[in-house]
């Protein structure tokens, strides 16, 4: 079975730590993206890659970053963690070209709480 | 940006009626897509509607998509209890890389 992993659930983490979410795909997918989703505000794109080494801004990056080494690993950092950045982070990848013509693949989401 | 927006907000309906819900969005499309979540959970993918095509189906589920009003809705047929979830619209710009996805519209089925 196909599928996304996000590396944690559920994490609570300090105001000012650097925090790292790991969200691995086994399909060989070459897009991969990271939302964040508030209520009453949706889903949001921060970061996407559209292939190895590379990434691009979504909506609202301002606060952190990415790294895409290696084709199946997209990873998002909160570079000083703050208290508004508490929230469902969701990671999703999709096959390049044709992919287009099938859905996004989501991981079950990290609930980050930042105290 | 937000480009699809779904109808209701929230609906709820006694299990074994139909559901209905709407998304309308603001650009051109190569396709749209409806996703289903389950509380606390990550999103699944349901069913994609080509911007050539007018309307698909999927078991109980029935997508129309109207482009030249700019909308779409999605049909739940003979509601059961699992069905109780929130569910979003998503598009696929022309020219875009990445999805937009609507507010969600949240659905619960009372047996």
């Amino acid at each position: 079975d196909v599928k996304v992993t996000q590396s944690s659930r559920y994490l609570v983490k300090r105001t000012g730590e650097k925090v790292f979410l790991e969200c691995v795909q086994d399909m060989d997918h070459e897009n991969m993206f990271w939302y964040r989703q508030d209520p009453g505000l949706g889903l949001r794109l921060i970061y996407f890659s559209y292939d190895v080494k590379m990434k691009e801004k979504g909506d609202i990056p301002e606060g952190y970053s990415v790294s895409r080494e290696k084709k199946e690993r997209f990873s998002l950092i909160l570079e000083s963690a703050s208290t508004n950045q508490t929230s469902m982070y969701l990671c999703a990848s999709r096959m390049a070209g044709t992919g287009r013509n099938y859905g996004y693949t989501f991981g079950s989401g990290t609930r980050l709480t930042v105290v | 940006s937000q480009q699809g927006e779904e109808d209701p907000q929230a609906l709820s309906i006694q299990e074994g009626e139909n559901a209905t819900m709407n998304c309308s969005y603001k650009t051109s499309i190569n396709n749209l897509q409806w996703y289903r979540q389950n509380s606390g959970r990550g999103l699944v993918h349901l069913i994609l509607i080509r911007s050539n095509e007018r309307e698909k189906h999927s078991g109980r589920l029935r997508v129309t998509l109207d482009t030249s009003k700019k909308s779409s809705s999605l049909l739940i047929t003979a509601s059961r209890a699992a069905d109780t979830a929130s569910y979003f619209c998503a598009t696929d710009a022309l020219g875009a890389q990445k999805l937009v996805f609507g507010q969600g519209t949240r659905l619960t089925i009372n047996p």
